[in-house]
C-alpha cells in the first residue's frame, strides 16, 4: 500500500481563500516532499521538508511535518485559479532513496 | 520540463505488442525513473535506474524491462502489452546531490 495517504481527495474553494491538504505516511522518513501536477502534465517539485523540520515556507506555501503522527500539512495562502491543480506528497526512507508517492488532492480554485 | 523528453506522448497499441518508451535527458543527471499514474493509485514505480546499465525494480515491475546504456536514455519495454498496462507513464530524473525529482511530461499508453 502507499506509503503517503493524502486528504482531502478533492477540495474546492474560492480564490483567495486558503487551501489545506493533509498527507499521512506510515514508515519513518528521511523527507517529505509537495508535488503539484496540472492537468495532461508532470509533476512539478514544490517543497522538501526533513525530518528534523518542522515548519517550511515557501512564497505562498507553508508546509509542517510532525513525525509523531507520521503526518504532514500543505497549506496553500491566498488561493488563485492558477493553483488548481492535483497535489501530492511523496516520502524518502532515507537520504536519496526512491520516493513513494500518495494518491493526491486534486484542489479546485474558483474565481 | 527540466530537458526531460518523453516519447511518444500518446500510443495505442493491440494487446500482446511489444511496445517500448522512450526517456530522453540533457542534464547529466545520474538517476532516472519510471512510474505509472492510474487513477485511485497515484504515482507507482516501475523501475528506476542509477547509472549506465544499473537499474532495479520498483513496486510494480512485472511485465516491464528496462535498459539504460547511455546516461541520457532510459527505455521502458512492455514485452508483450496487456490491458492492464494501460496508463499514463512518467519519467523522472534526479541528480546525485539532489533529492527532488524532475518529471517529463507522460506518455499516454493505451491496449487494446
Amino acid at each position: 500500500s502507499q506509503q503517503g495517504e493524502e486528504d482531502p481527495q478533492a477540495l474546492s474553494i474560492q480564490e483567495g481563500e486558503n487551501a489545506t491538504m493533509n498527507c499521512s505516511y506510515k514508515t519513518s522518513i528521511n523527507n517529505l516532499q509537495w508535488y503539484r501536477q496540472n492537468s495532461g502534465r508532470g509533476l512539478v517539485h514544490l517543497i522538501l521538508i526533513r525530518s528534523n523540520e518542522r515548519e517550511k515556507h515557501s512564497g505562498r506555501l507553508r508546509v509542517t511535518l510532525d513525525t509523531s503522527k507520521k503526518s504532514s500539512s500543505l497549506l496553500i495562502t491566498a488561493s488563485r485559479a492558477a493553483d488548481t491543480a492535483s497535489y501530492f506528497c511523496a516520502t524518502a526512507l532515507a537520504s536519496g532513496s526512491r520516493l513513494t508517492f500518495g494518491e493526491g488532492t486534486q484542489l479546485t480554485v474558483n474565481p | 520540463d527540466a530537458g526531460i523528453t518523453q516519447s511518444p506522448r500518446h500510443k495505442v497499441t493491440e494487446t500482446g505488442t511489444p511496445v517500448t518508451l522512450r526517456c530522453h535527458q540533457t542534464e547529466n543527471h545520474r538517476y532516472m525513473y519510471w512510474y505509472r499514474q492510474d487513477p485511485g493509485h497515484g504515482l507507482r514505480l516501475i523501475h528506476y535506474s542509477y547509472g549506465v546499465k544499473d537499474t532495479d525494480k520498483g513496486e510494480v515491475s512485472d511485465g516491464y524491462s528496462v535498459s539504460r546504456s547511455k546516461t541520457e536514455d532510459f527505455l521502458l519495454t512492455l514485452e508483450s502489452a496487456t490491458s492492464s498496462q494501460t496508463s499514463v507513464y512518467f519519467c523522472a530524473i534526479r541528480g546525485a546531490a539532489n533529492e527532488k525529482l524532475f518529471f517529463g511530461s507522460g506518455t499516454q499508453l493505451s491496449v487494446l
